[in-house]
């Protein structure tokens, strides 16, 4: 079975730009939830998305949105890219909305660079 | 989310067991036990998870106090392979959703 694919693996951007983040998760999988992880910040929660709808968001400026598509596949963009959002963004899926029990399964990100 | 305290590094030889603590003094009845490790240049990774018995899996054990203010995870003979920032993480039962919170991870070093 196939782990979660995000695309592109690096990318390359200047300031004020806009970029578009990929995300397949496992299949059977309908939750996706995003991560963003710098070193100086570690490994902070985005958003996540269920059906098509976002359950639960993270403290992060509006410039970053996202979305799920019904074949579960979702999408995360930043607007207005800033230096500091340089970093490495991380994609997880699960089989459902969560439990304290459910373990999440992580994509290998999408390593952003903002010039 | 309760919070946890982990130590920032420790370093373990290879073949030898690592026992690697963390500390959860405000943590509820219903939080899980979640552990996640990441290696270098991956994604994290789902490694085991308890609520109040000691559980064991192919990757490691996981060992709870009594009181469940604190908990263990020990992997049993370390290898290269195992060195990884590793993240111990509380989650409510009840919670609807995945937002994990992972803080800052003990970075585990293993020399041969």
């Amino acid at each position: 079975k196939a782990g979660v694919t995000q695309t592109p693996r690096y990318l390359i951007k200047t300031r004020g730009q806009q970029v578009t983040l990929s995300c397949s998760p496992i299949s059977g999988h309908r939750s996706v939830s995003w991560y963003q992880q710098t070193p100086g910040q570690g490994l902070q929660f985005l958003f996540e998305y269920f059906s098509e709808t976002q359950r639960n968001k993270g403290n992060f400026p509006g410039r970053f949105s996202g979305r799920q598509f019904s074949n579960s596949r979702s999408e995360m963009n930043v607007s207005t890219l800033e230096l500091g959002d340089s970093a490495l963004y991380l994609c997880a899926s699960s089989l459902a909305p969560g439990s304290g029990t459910n373990e999440q399964f992580f994509g290998p990100g999408t390593r952003l660079t903002v010039l | 989310d309760a919070k946890t305290t982990q130590p920032n590094s420790m370093e373990s030889n290879e073949e030898e067991p690592v026992h690697l603590p963390c500390n959860h003094s405000t943590i509820s009845g219903t939080d899980y036990i979640h552990w996640y490790r990441q290696l270098p240049s991956q994604g994290p990774e789902y490694v085991i998870h308890g609520l109040t018995s000691n559980v064991n899996n192919r990757m490691a054990s996981l060992a709870i106090a009594e009181d469940r203010k604190s908990s263990t995870l020990i992997l049993h003979r370390a290898t290269l392979r195992d060195a990884a920032v590793y993240y111990c993480i509380l989650r409510d039962s009840g919670s609807t959703g995945y937002a994990l919170n992972f803080g800052k991870g003990t970075s585990l070093l293993v020399t041969p």
